[in-house]
């Protein structure tokens, strides 16, 4: 059984530039998590999304946004990155949008300079 | 405003002994609980949950515990090992989120079990 990928692993950006990262969910999860984990916090949620659609939303300005595709893998995109974009971003895939146990990949450490 | 909180950043164990880990919540409609644990240079790994409905749950050495009344709920491991050393968070969700389980994490514990 494939778990959670995401790639790439670590990223390198300047501010006001745009990112994109991508998240493949375990197999047989139509559901996909993403998450910002900021320096010694815990993970916060950005948004979900399931059978394509966005299915719940954090607390993020509208420069976060996100795809799904219909094989369920996710994007997440951050337009006009800022300085405290820089964070680990987690994805978690489920089944069912969301209501079973989000299983999560190992993160892309985005650092913006 | 922390809707979950883990007020203790760190805790050291000696290997055998019970490690307590604990958690508040402040949100009423929270009805579900989670424990991670996160290695350095992984993403977290899913280790129990409970329901509001229940007060324990048990899987092997992890024992979850939520008292409603007082907003807590820890996590005891017994007995605890070297390889158990990690970043452990609590996560909840509301019953409001509907289908969409968004997940509220506290700051996490970080556990060292000594040999």
């Amino acid at each position: 059984e494939t778990g959670v990928t995401q790639s790439p692993t670590h990223l390198i950006k300047t501010r006001g530039q745009q990112v994109t990262l991508r998240c493949s969910s375990q197999s047989g999860h139509n559901t996909v998590s993403w998450y910002q984990q900021a320096l010694g916090q815990g993970p916060q949620f950005i948004f979900q999304y399931y059978r394509e659609e966005e299915n719940g939303r954090g607390n993020f300005p509208p420069r976060f946004s996100g795809l799904q595709f219909p094989n369920y893998s996710s994007e997440l995109n951050v337009n006009a990155l800022e300085l405290d974009d820089s964070a680990l971003y987690l994805c978690a895939s489920s089944i069912g949008g969301g209501s079973g146990t989000q299983h999560f990949g190992d993160g892309t450490r985005l650092s913006i300079l | 405003d922390q809707q979950v909180k883990q007020n203790s950043p760190s805790l050291s164990v000696q290997e055998g002994r019970i490690s307590i880990l604990n958690c508040d919540y402040t949100n009423s409609m929270f009805d579900y609980f989670l424990w991670y644990k996160k290695y350095p240079a992984e993403g977290p790994t899913f280790l129990i949950s409970i329901s509001s409905i229940k007060d324990k749950n048990e899987d092997g050495r992890f024992t979850v515990f939520l008292n409603k009344s007082a907003k807590h709920l820890s996590l005891h491991i017994v007995p605890s090992q070297p390889g158990d050393s990690a970043v452990y968070f609590c996560a909840a969700s509301p019953i409001s989120s509907g289908s969409a389980r968004q997940l509220t994490f506290g700051s996490g514990t970080q556990l060292t079990v000594l040999p």
